[in-house]
């Protein structure tokens, strides 16, 4: 299995500053990668596909980056509303399997 | 406007089972695969069953530590996926979601139901 890991784990910034997290994949996976944005007691919200495909309707202050092994997932101006938890999943191959999570939080 | 809705959660014993539902509406239902994910309490997303469009084969695929207790399926007529549960284990306890597959057989997913809470325990 296609292991995900995340960083930072959690990530405190001010309205209006650059937030960068990165995912990596145990073993090269393409650009099948996607990212999700979860609020509290909501459900995962895709932000980006094949790692730098923006959803319809997702803000452009997302975007995603990278192929093979490393990704980034960058707010260029974080807002409020961006207070969530992201995750990465991989669909290289079965099973998907995702980052444990960034928590971002503002300052 | 796309939806998903989940129904049959609950409180259920060890060793028992359950069936959840997906109710879909606003797309063309038969044109996607569908997915189930989980999420323990306080705990991290875990992709757990993925089911192909008919077009496609409407073939399955299973998370390890689900195969050959879980089984997806889908009911195109009635625009309804499928989660049935067995054997359940306290360690499957969490926020159950269904999710629509951005195409027949995309590994993306762009829509997702509110989510049903099982419990497992005695």
């Amino acid at each position: 299995d296609i292991q995900m890991t995340q960083s930072p784990s959690s990530v405190s910034a001010s309205v209006g500053d650059r937030v960068t997290i990165t995912c990596r994949a145990s073993q090269p996976i393409n650009t099948w990668l996607a990212w999700y944005q979860q609020k509290p007691g909501k459900a995962p919200k895709l932000l980006i596909y094949g790692a730098s495909n923006l959803q319809d309707g997702v803000p452009s202050r997302f975007r995603g980056s990278g192929s093979g092994t490393d990704f980034t997932l960058i707010i260029s101006t974080l807002q409020a509303e961006d207070v969530a938890t992201y995750f990465c999943q991989h669909a290289n191959s079965f099973p998907f399997t995702f980052g444990p999570g960034t928590k971002v939080e503002i300052k | 406007e796309v939806q998903l809705v989940e129904s049959g959660g609950g409180l259920v014993q060890p060793g028992r089972s359950l069936r959840l539902s997906c109710a879909t509406s606003g797309f063309m239902f038969s044109d996607h695969a569908m997915s189930w994910f989980r999420q323990a309490p306080g705990k991290g997303l875990e992709w757990l069953c993925f089911i192909r469009s008919n077009p496609y084969g409407g073939t399955t695929e299973y998370a390890p530590s689900v195969s050959g207790r879980f089984t997806i399926s889908r009911d195109d007529s009635k625009r309804l996926a499928y989660l049935q549960m067995n054997s359940l284990r306290t360690e499957d306890t969490g926020v159950y979601y269904c999710a629509r597959g951005a195409t027949h057989a995309s590994g993306w997913f762009d829509y997702w139901g509110q989510g049903a809470l099982v419990t497992v325990s005695s």
